[in-house]
């Protein structure tokens, strides 16, 4: 079945220790998403690749960054973790034109705990 | 500003019926979509609403009126599987790279036999 794969499902990691969470999509679908969903809040954005055009949200912190080496694969790097970046993070795709309006297909998470 | 509403927590019994409300107020409007979310899992689609009206899919319904910045799912037949989360989200105008969702922060339903 075509979907969207995130590995970790749990990452531990230490206060300050960079880490890197993983997202690939059978979907072939052209846009990716992360975003970061703290207990019983809503999944914030925090960045998208719509093809290969890196958008970040005004307000995701520089400690986060992404990269997509291909249409199939996008990584979230977290460079120093603090306590606060303790969340679940999502991926999600979509195929989209600019402007569209498909649904977004998430992943299961990567729920990172720091210790 | 962006803000979606929705209440916090609803409960209702097998085989009823319950509606969900959410207002937003956002700078553009693309599309309102409906997300399950079962604890410890991500959000599973649902519904898309982008002109006013209802549009149904099996036990579960969504309305949306753009005038108003209000939109609404319906479950109806209600089954013990159907406590989770339930995230409105709405799609922006879309802007030189596309558009994201905007989330509110999710109405859990529990429900009981």
């Amino acid at each position: 079945d075509a979907m969207v794969i995130q590995n970790p499902r749990y990452q531990v990691t230490q206060f300050g220790k960079p880490v890197t969470l993983s997202c690939s999509q059978t979907l072939n679908h052209n846009v990716m998403y992360w975003y970061q969903q703290k207990s019983s809040q809503a999944p914030k954005l925090l960045f998208h690749y719509y093809d290969k055009d890196f958008n970040n949200e005004a307000d995701t912190p520089d400690n986060f960054q992404s990269r997509r080496p291909n249409t199939s694969f996008c990584f979230l790097d977290i460079r120093s973790p603090g306590l606060g970046d303790a969340a679940m993070y999502l991926c999600a795709t979509s195929r989209d034109s600019r402007g569209g309006n498909q649904p977004q297909h998430f992943g299961d998470g990567t729920r990172l705990s720091i210790l | 500003g962006q803000n979606i509403d929705q209440p916090t927590e609803m409960t209702a019994t097998e085989g009823a019926i319950v509606q969900i409300n959410c207002t937003y107020q956002t700078s553009g409007f693309n599309g309102l979509f409906w997300y399950q979310q079962h604890a410890g899992e991500a959000p599973t689609f649902l519904s898309y609403n982008v002109l006013d009206g209802l549009e149904e899919k099996g036990r579960f319904s969504s309305f949306l009126s753009r005038s108003k910045g209000y939109s609404y799912l319906l479950l109806k037949e209600l089954q013990m599987k159907d406590s989770a989360s339930y995230l409105c989200a709405v799609r922006g105008l879309p802007n030189q790279a596309g558009t994201a969702l905007i989330f509110g922060k999710g109405t859990t339903l529990s429900v009981s036999s």
